[in-house]
């Protein structure tokens, strides 16, 4: 069965600095892949989606993924984080055939220090 | 445009009492579906629908119940009310549950079963 994994469940970064937050997943095809970040108390919103072309794709806030089908990965990075990213993130992936069913995967909650 | 909605956004219940999670849509889109968020689980799937009276159960099924009889709503009931049911709930829609397309998700409903 599909899998997304995110093995960190806690990143602490200070502002300005540079963030990657790392996501994979185990499927036998490109599977649809999105980044969702979820704020204190509120419901999630699309921070990127990738499903082909570039492998590198710009989202909002300034965020940026990309995709490394060699090693079923779709990282989230951001060069310069600001306080009001502290949040949870969720990668997340759809496949061909299972409407807009999303397998998430555990959430990575970034705190960002002053 | 309000885009996703959920009520209640606090409900207590106690064990074996029933309730309905409402959830509404103003987007005319056709794909609707209810996750719930557990901590360090991520969302699953609870039930989801393609269109007005078609429903079909996610990854956890079990204690819920669906219906789908106009476009914008999309109600999930809790049969009889477990403490295993105390989590926070999400409903999401896409404009036609392609497995590209971006879900909006409400705000949640965050359910404490005694």
């Amino acid at each position: 069965a599909q899998s997304v994994t995110q093995p960190d469940i806690h990143i602490t970064v200070s502002e300005g600095a540079s963030l990657e937050l790392r996501c994979n997943y185990s499927y036998g095809a490109t599977p649809y892949l999105f980044w969702y970040v979820q704020s204190p108390g509120q419901g999630l919103q699309l921070l990127l989606k990738y499903f082909s072309g570039d492998t590198l794709v710009q989202g909002i806030k300034g965020f940026e993924a990309e995709f490394k089908r060699s090693q079923s990965s779709f990282n989230l990075r951001k060069p310069s984080v600001h306080w009001s990213d502290a949040a949870e993130y969720f990668c997340a992936v759809g496949f061909t055939g299972t409407a807009s069913k999303l397998t998430f995967g555990t959430g990575t909650r970034l705190q960002v220090t002053l | 445009n309000a885009g996703v909605t959920q009520t209640p956004k606090f409900q207590v219940l106690k064990t074996g009492q029933s309730m309905t999670l409402q959830c509404a849509q103003d987007m005319n889109h056709e794909y609707m579906s209810w996750y719930r968020q557990d901590p360090g689980m991520g969302l699953r799937l609870i039930h989801y629908s393609v269109g007005a009276g078609i429903t079909d159960q996610g990854e956890v099924p079990n204690g819920y119940n669906v219906s789908r009889s106009t476009t914008e709503d999309f109600p999930l009931r809790l049969l009889s009310a477990a403490p295993s049911q105390t989590s926070v709930y999400f409903c999401a829609s896409s404009p036609r549950g392609g497995a590209g397309d971006t879900q909006y998700f409400g705000p949640g409903t965050r359910l404490t079963v005694l």
